[in-house]
């Protein structure tokens, strides 16, 4: 079955401490997104990329880091830098341009301890 | 820039009754609509889309149509059940969906036996 894998569910970290969220699909699509979810606060997009070995920042970019090596692959480093990490991480992947509705991984719930 | 915003919840009701989300956007260019729900701990799934002026999305018994001249897109059931029980987005995609989508803060359905 096609669809976007996550990895892991749940995640803990210790202050100062990078971690690296997974995100798979195997949709076939050309562009992936990564969106924090807070409570009350909906989905804000970290980054998101149209082809591999092309990114770019949204709206809350600050303290993560993404790669896109592969097209089938994003995956999402918090770093030390993020101040307020503890949220649920959504990966989402679209088609193409002209075909933005998006499907999303079940997500990644990353707790600092 | 792209915003959108929907009722907030929670929104309780009982089994049976009519279902009214509503959400309004502004946006730029000439978006795309969609409506998203997520269960307890899981992604989020696509629901129903619509992607011009006075189409109508549906979706296991979920409507909702793109009215521009009121820049809304409310989501509406005629006769909810239990399993409804979930939060609802609102999300738009602008310029052909090439930064991702832009997400209401969310509704939290309740429905009641």
């Amino acid at each position: 079955d096609g669809g976007i894998t996550q990895s892991p569910k749940y995640l803990f970290r210790k202050e100062g401490q990078n971690v690296t969220l997974s995100c798979e699909q195997n949709l076939n699509h050309d562009a992936m997104y990564w969106y924090r979810q807070d409570p009350g606060q909906g989905l804000r997009l970290i980054y998101y990329s149209q082809i591999v070995n092309d990114f770019q920042k949204g709206d809350i970019a600050e303290g993560y880091s993404v790669s896109r090596e592969k097209k089938e692959s994003f995956p999402l480093t918090v770093t030390s830098a993020q101040k307020n990490p503890t949220a649920f991480y959504l990966c989402a992947s679209s088609p193409s341009l002209g075909r933005p509705e998006a499907f999303f991984g079940q997500g990644t719930r990353l707790t600092v301890v | 820039g792209d915003s959108v915003t929907q009722m907030e919840g929670p929104v309780t009701l009982s089994e049976e009754a009519f279902l009214t989300i509503n959400c309004t956007y502004t946006a730029t260019g000439y978006p795309s609509l969609f409506w998203y729900v997520q269960y307890p701990g899981e992604g989020l799934q696509l629901l129903l889309k619509a992607t011009k002026a006075d189409d109508k999305g549906s979706n296991k018994g979920f409507e909702a149509t793109y009215r521009k001249e009121t820049t809304s897109f409310h989501l509406e059931k005629g006769s909810v059940q239990v399993s409804d029980s979930a939060v609802y987005f609102c999300a738009l995609s602008d310029q052909g969906g090439a930064d991702g989508l832009t997400f209401g803060k969310g509704t939290h359905l309740i429905i009641q036996p």
